[in-house]
């Protein structure tokens, strides 16, 4: 079974361009969660899918960020414009409905510096 | 604010030794999880502790949930230097919701 696969691994932009990052969650999961690392920092939560549904969007840190699920499927997490803060790992992860659901699995990440 | 504290942060210790590293909280978590991470990798899932007082072992590795729900601890026994990575807890309030996480703890075992 294929893990949680995400694209590009890494991504270097200039401040004010726009970048797509794309995960390909564990096939049959419904759950989807996007989290954020940046340099010196703890792994934080950034949102969180049910299919095609925002259930959580919390910890999107503001209107620059835009995710999305269509089909409730891959997912897609647009940084516009992107500023110099925005660098660090972008990690995806997954889990299944119902029991278990708790446990999720991560995928590479995307390293993303912006210059 | 730390939500999760986790301690030590670096670790380094020869090979054979014993290690603990501890994850402590104020709130309880409806689980807790434990990862490894490697390099230019993301965190891989190495077990998941739901009840309170709960101890689950994975070969050297045994894990602890507190009985209130708000610690843990990952305990290796005699350590190798293929255990070196950095070990993450991480625990959710509401099964299928936000994971929290701790800062971390990088392991390096010396043979």
């Amino acid at each position: 079974e294929a893990g949680v696969t995400q694209f590009p691994s890494h991504s270097v932009i200039e401040k004010g361009q726009t970048v797509t990052l794309r995960c390909d969650p564990i096939s049959g999961h419904d759950n989807l969660y996007w989290y954020r690392r940046v340099m010196g920092k703890e792994i934080k939560f950034l949102l969180h899918f049910v299919k095609e549904s925002k259930q959580d969007e919390s910890g999107m840190p503001n209107n620059r960020f835009l995710a999305e699920r269509t089909g409730g499927t891959y997912s897609t997490l647009k940084v516009q414009p992107a500023e110099l803060e925005d660098s660090g790992v972008y990690f995806c992860a997954s889990s299944q409905l119902g029991p278990r659901r708790e446990e999720q699995y991560f995928g590479p990440g995307t390293r993303l510096t912006v210059t | 604010t730390q939500l999760l504290e986790q301690s030590p942060q670096f670790l380094s210790i020869q090979e054979g030794e014993n290690l603990t590293v501890y994850c402590n909280s104020s709130s309880v978590f409806s689980s807790l999880q434990w990862y490894r991470q490697e390099p230019g990798e993301g965190p891989v899932l190495l077990v998941t502790v739901v009840t309170g007082g709960e101890v689950k072992k994975l070969k050297r590795l045994t894990f602890q949930f507190g009985d209130a729900r708000k610690d843990s601890s990952l305990h290796i026994t005699a350590a190798q230097p293929g255990d070196t990575g950095l070990y993450l807890c991480a625990g959710n309030w509401n099964q299928g919701g936000k994971l929290i996480f701790g800062q971390g703890t990088e392991l390096s075992v010396k043979p």
